[in-house]
């Protein structure tokens, strides 16, 4: 079956750190860039960071720069984004999706179910 | 503020037809960037519904149709059932953010 799966979620004080991962299954994940989404509770969709498939193009949405870093293994057909310096408004539900273009971001036609990072003390 | 903009809501009848606009600028959707859809039941995670303006996945009903023009698309949904009901998103990328953007969301509600 075609699908991705985050993990990695969890509760986190204000300026600590987390690291998401995305499992892929089903398809050939190398042959995608991959991006990482989030949605705040109750808000809409925000864009975080994209990869190509052999991480040599790597663009963030500005408010993510610096603080967020996203990576893939491809043997491990995983997707990750190291959080750091967290803050309240980076609680959200945060999703993977794979994207339909090989350099930069384009569509997204495949998204797990997400993963919910709380930011709170 | 989201840089492309929808309605918070529409609503309409079971068979009846909806719009739901999507509006940005010279920047996104008017410098010639695709706009794609995404259709999000409650409690679940977002799926595309459109890509490429007019570009419907395998699997999406032929009762749902997009349309660009200038600044704007459109995604109209005719035959409205119940299991529209959901929140729809437009997305496109702002060469002035160097972003992906996404539009606020509309909220359809089956009447």
């Amino acid at each position: 079956e075609v699908q991705l799966v985050e993990s990695g979620g969890g509760l986190v004080q204000p300026g600590g750190s987390l690291r998401l991962s995305c499992a892929a299954s089903g398809f050939t994940f190398s042959d995608y860039s991959m991006n990482w989404v989030r949605q705040a509770p109750g808000k809409g969709l925000e864009w975080v960071s994209y990869i190509s498939g052999a991480s040599n193009i790597i663009y963030y949405a500005d408010s993510m720069r610096g603080r967020f870093t996203i990576s893939r293994d491809n043997a491990k057909n995983s997707l990750y984004l190291q959080m750091n310096s967290l803050r309240a408004e980076d609680t959200a539900v945060y999703y993977c999706a794979r994207d339909r273009d090989k350099y930069s971001p384009y569509y997204f036609d495949l998204w797990g179910q997400g993963t919910p990072v709380t930011v709170s003390s | 503020q989201s840089v492309l903009t929808q309605p918070p809501s529409v609503s309409g009848a079971p068979g009846q037809r909806v719009t739901i606009s999507c509006t940005g600028s010279s920047s996104n959707i008017g410098a010639g960037y695709d706009v794609h859809w995404y259709q999000q039941l409650p409690g679940t995670a977002p799926k595309l519904l459109m890509y490429g303006n007019i570009n419907r996945p395998s699997g999406v009903p032929d009762r749902f149709s997009g349309s660009k023009s200038g600044t704007s698309a459109s995604l109209a949904i005719t035959g409205l059932q119940a299991e529209d009901e959901a929140d729809y998103y437009c997305q496109s990328y702002d060469t002035s953010l160097s972003d992906v953007v996404f539009g606020g969301g509309t909220k359809l509600t089956v009447l």
